[in-house]
């Protein structure tokens, strides 16, 4: 157990569908990142967020957004699914700016038909 | 932008010896920091080993080593003595030392199989 956790584990939906992936960081990290691991093109940095604070955006879709709560869990919103969104979606902490390596959860493999 | 590129998609060695997978990486930047990353067939992404830019001194964690030639911008994971349970996708990462916070940005990754 890395100390992030995602839930859920799998999820299956429909195109069109609107689903909501939850990331608890590892205790005492401030900072929340969330990365796209599809098949054909690796891991994709999505969005950080610093104490509840957006502080760096990378290649995420309009379709999708996100959010870090006071209590530091964060949650990301995936609207309008297309097939091309199934994808393993992981999210990852560190204490501060991530020097020290981030610690990533077990990922939420998203299934869309 | 920072790149990350993983020239050898697959590779294999035989248990008990030894592998080095290469990685080269392109940036600007004077201070960084670069990682390796194993994800075995549980998919989990663990942390094998980093290296700060300015330490000119080549990390090593138990069989695991680097060689970073920071003019060649080269960046390469030495495991010795492999094991099976080392079978796994291994990513090299890049992370900009000057901005708080930095994303890591991954190569492609390098599919390793250890042979009984």
């Amino acid at each position: 157990d890395s100390g992030v956790t995602q839930t859920p584990k799998h999820l299956i939906t429909a195109t069109g569908q609107r689903v909501t992936l939850r990331c608890s960081p590892r205790s005492g990290d401030l900072s929340v990142y969330w990365y796209q691991q599809s098949l054909d093109q690796g891991l994709q940095f999505l969005i950080q967020y610093y104490n509840g604070e957006e502080r760096a955006k990378g290649n995420i879709l309009e379709r999708f957004s996100a959010q870090q709560f006071p209590d530091l869990h964060s949650e990301l919103n995936l609207s309008s699914l297309e097939l091309g969104d199934s994808a393993l979606y992981f999210c990852a902490s560190s204490h501060m700016g991530g020097a020290g390596g981030y610690t990533f959860g077990s990922g939420t493999r998203l299934t869309v038909v | 932008a920072q790149t990350v590129t993983q020239s050898q998609p697959e590779m294999s060695v035989q248990e008990a010896e030894t592998v080095t997978l290469s990685c080269t990486y392109d940036t600007s930047e004077s201070n960084y920091y670069l990682f390796w990353y194993k994800q075995p067939p549980s998919r989990q992404m663990i942390l094998v080993i980093r290296q700060e830019a300015y330490k000119q001194q080549n990390a090593t964690e138990n069989r695991f080593s680097v060689n970073f030639q920071k003019a060649a911008k080269s960046f390469s994971l030495k495991i010795s003595d492999s094991q099976l349970g080392d079978t796994a996708m291994y990513f090299c990462a890049f992370m900009n030392g000057e901005t708080s916070g930095s994303r890591l940005t991954f190569g492609e990754g390098t599919q390793l199989t250890v042979n009984p």
